[in-house]
């Protein structure tokens, strides 16, 4: 079945740094990779769309220049939380999609718990 | 839009009881709906998808749900239950039109109790 591979799983990082989140599809091509944020006990929440070879779209409210995402190839996009500071400190979610087809569900990450001390 | 409500935040129960999770959906046009669950520290796992056709669908684990179209809901079921349910779960609702992004519910910890 297929796989989407998200590294790392967890990281630590001081206040100030950046930190960067691989998502990977291991065993298909992604042209369209989701990015969501989980806080605690909440649903998920789609913070931006990866299109391969082009621009994400980022959903009201989320800072382009804070998380930059990179989706540069069919199986490899990241998110890159520039700054990180506390209130950073989250789970997140990386998804991802053959085609543009709606037979084909999401296949999702293990995740990444980021925590900004 | 769409927008997904599950109604239960928590569900305790007993092993090998049934199980009942609701989840309600509101669209204006057709749509289509999901149950993912997520153990801890994981991603989402599709658990059952309803695009069209028979209403009851049957996933993986012995869940089911059934779509309901009147009362715009698609709850999910299972006859007995066992530890290893005890997990997160999550309705999403897509649209038959535009980019099928779904929406998720807040999710329903199911807590299995021995």
């Amino acid at each position: 079945g297929a796989v989407v591979s998200q590294h790392p799983s967890r990281v630590i990082c001081k206040s100030g740094t950046s930190v960067k989140i691989e998502c990977r599809s291991l065993d298909f091509q992604a042209t369209t990779m989701f990015w969501y944020r989980q806080f605690p006990k909440q649903s998920l929440m789609l913070m931006a769309t990866s299109n391969e070879g082009s621009k994400a779209t980022y959903e009201q409210g989320v800072e382009k220049d804070k998380f930059l995402i990179n989706h540069a190839s069919l199986t490899l996009s990241t998110l890159t939380v520039t700054s990180a500071h506390p209130e950073d400190s989250s789970f997140y979610i990386c998804s991802a999609r053959g085609g543009s087809s709606y037979n084909s569900p999401l296949h999702f990450g293990n995740g990444t718990r980021l925590t900004v001390t | 839009a769409q927008s997904v409500t599950q109604l239960d935040s928590q569900v305790p129960v007993f092993e090998e009881a049934p199980v009942e999770l609701r989840c309600n959906y509101s669209s204006s046009v057709s749509v289509y709906l999901f149950w993912y669950v997520q153990y801890p520290n994981q991603g989402l796992q599709l658990l059952l998808k309803y695009l069209s056709g028979s209403t009851l669908v049957k996933g993986i684990n012995g869940f089911e749900a059934e779509f309901n179209k009147s009362q715009t809901s698609f709850h999910l079921r299972k006859p007995s239950v066992h530890i290893s349910d005890t997990a997160e779960y999550f309705c999403a609702v897509s649209t038959t039109g535009g980019s099928y992004i779904p929406t998720f519910g807040r999710g329903t910890s199911l807590i299995v109790h021995p």
